[in-house]
């Protein structure tokens, strides 16, 4: 059965402090690994598809990595308007599926 | 704006009752994903649509159904409801069956009392 587990489940920063948040997959076999961001009450925001192993993207102070069998969220600098839960997905097949997420908050 | 639109925002109804969400994908995506969300759970996924076909089942009850239209808007079916039912429902529509970002809409609070 396809899993996908973020860790920490919650992260506490202070402005500036620089962090990175898992994501570890076990499935069959991966057509993408997706990063989404989501506030409260909303619906998740796209950030970044990576599609095989070594492959990186970045977005202002974001940055994703892909490995075989996780990635990674680097948060560099972070500000207050950072904070949000970042949701992890993979896709083996047409399902997507998504794991809890990490709780960024980071204070001023 | 992701370009998904969900009606109605906010829905309130009695146990019992049967309501329809309704989606509206991004101009030219083919693939329409459901999903809920409750208060101390992540995204569930329900069911996912492409081109008008059943592509992908979740975690979806029996009293719960959904259909793709020819002009690729979605609706999402829940009937009997149950106090348990109270959550947040989210589409997303993506261009593919898979390999593609999918993008959300803004939700529909649903609260059944």
């Amino acid at each position: 059965e396809d899993q996908v587990t973020q860790s920490p489940e919650a992260l506490r920063l202070q402005e500036g402090e620089s962090s990175s948040l898992n994501c570890s997959y076990t499935v069959s076999g991966l057509r993408g690994l997706f990063w989404y961001r989501q506030d409260p009450g909303k619906g998740p925001e796209f950030l970044f598809t990576l599609y095989s192993a070594g492959e990186e993207k970045e977005k202002e102070r974001l940055k994703a990595t892909l490995t075989k069998k996780e990635s990674f969220l680097h948060i560099t600098a972070p500000k207050p308007e950072d904070s949000a839960t970042y949701l992890c997905a993979v896709q083996p097949d047409y399902k997507l599926s998504f794991g809890a997420g990490t709780t960024v908050t980071v204070r001023a | 704006d992701s370009g998904v639109t969900q009606t109605p925002k906010h829905l309130i109804t009695a146990t019992g009752q049967r309501v329809t969400l309704r989606c509206s994908p991004r101009s030219g995506d083919l693939s329409v994903y459901w999903y809920q969300q409750s208060l101390d759970q992540g995204l569930q996924f329900l069911i996912q649509y492409y081109n008008g076909e059943e592509r992908a089942k979740g975690n979806i009850l029996e009293r719960f159904s959904a259909q793709q239209f020819p002009d690729l808007h979605s609706e999402l079916n829940l009937s009997s409801l149950e106090l348990g039912d109270s959550a947040l429902y989210f589409c997303a529509s993506s261009a593919s069956r898979s390999g593609t970002e999918a993008f959300f809409g803004q939700g529909t609070r649903l609260t059944v009392v």
